[in-house]
């Protein structure tokens, strides 16, 4: 899997859009970008995921450069209910199992 | 549909003492992983294991034994807890195919405290 790279923490305030930013410089043709969200004393749940361009759910958008070696979280109009831990994960469709390692994530912070 | 379940969810064990983390899925994963959090930390991948028989070390396998009993089941052992091996505990699996979208699904984890 690509190592990436993505901020420590962040704070918000409910109604606010918030956009979190991961670096993955090596990611492969054959990867995919992942989002992870765990919220405290659960296991983390997938909330997106995307190849190129953009990517929309219910739940958030992830923004893809044509390089893509960047990819962008964005939650729009946060609640305290987001305050999570957010994962970027990159790697190929698992077609053969490797490790999948988690980095430290981005601990989302919204306030009232 | 149960997903990933963990057994148990809290335990409180002596140093030295011994015992097993069951992890059970019932979505036909090929795939099987155990990762622990310490708070306020990411997630470590201790053991995983691709198919049935099969299993490969982690980022931090010291101290802790696995067994893929069967494609459902991932079981995590420690011979010997130890103080610093207090942690959550969470297993995860993945189909070995997927399609965009679903990815990897965890458990709720098991609290474990080693005294």
């Amino acid at each position: 899997l690509a190592k990436t790279t993505q901020p420590i923490s962040m704070d918000s305030y409910e109604g606010q859009e918030v956009n979190i930013t991961c670096s993955h410089n090596n990611i492969a043709t054959n990867d995919y970008i992942t989002w992870y969200q765990q919220f405290p004393s659960q296991g983390p749940r997938f909330i997106i995921q995307g190849y190129k361009t953009k990517v929309t759910n219910e739940v958030a958008s992830l923004f893809i450069p044509a390089d893509r070696k960047s990819s962008t979280l964005s939650l729009p109009r946060v609640s305290l209910s987001d305050t999570a831990v957010y994962y970027c994960l990159v790697g190929g469709l698992y077609s053969s199992a490797s490790k999948i390692i988690f980095g430290s994530g981005t601990r989302l912070s919204i306030r009232p | 549909n149960a997903g990933v379940t963990q057994t148990p969810k809290f335990q409180v064990l002596k140093t030295g003492q011994s015992m097993t983390l069951q992890c059970a899925q019932d979505m036909n994963h090929n795939s099987m992983y155990w990762y622990r959090q310490d708070p306020g930390m990411g997630l470590r991948l201790i053991y995983y294991s691709a198919s049935e028989g099969t299993t490969d070390k982690g980022e931090v396998p010291n101290g802790y034994n696995v067994s893929r009993l069967n494609k459902r089941e991932f079981s995590l052992r420690l011979e010997s807890a130890a103080p610093s091996q207090t942690s959550v505990y969470f297993c995860a699996s993945i189909p070995l195919q997927v399609t965009s979208g679903n990815t990897i699904y965890f458990g709720e984890g098991s609290w474990l405290t080693v005294v």
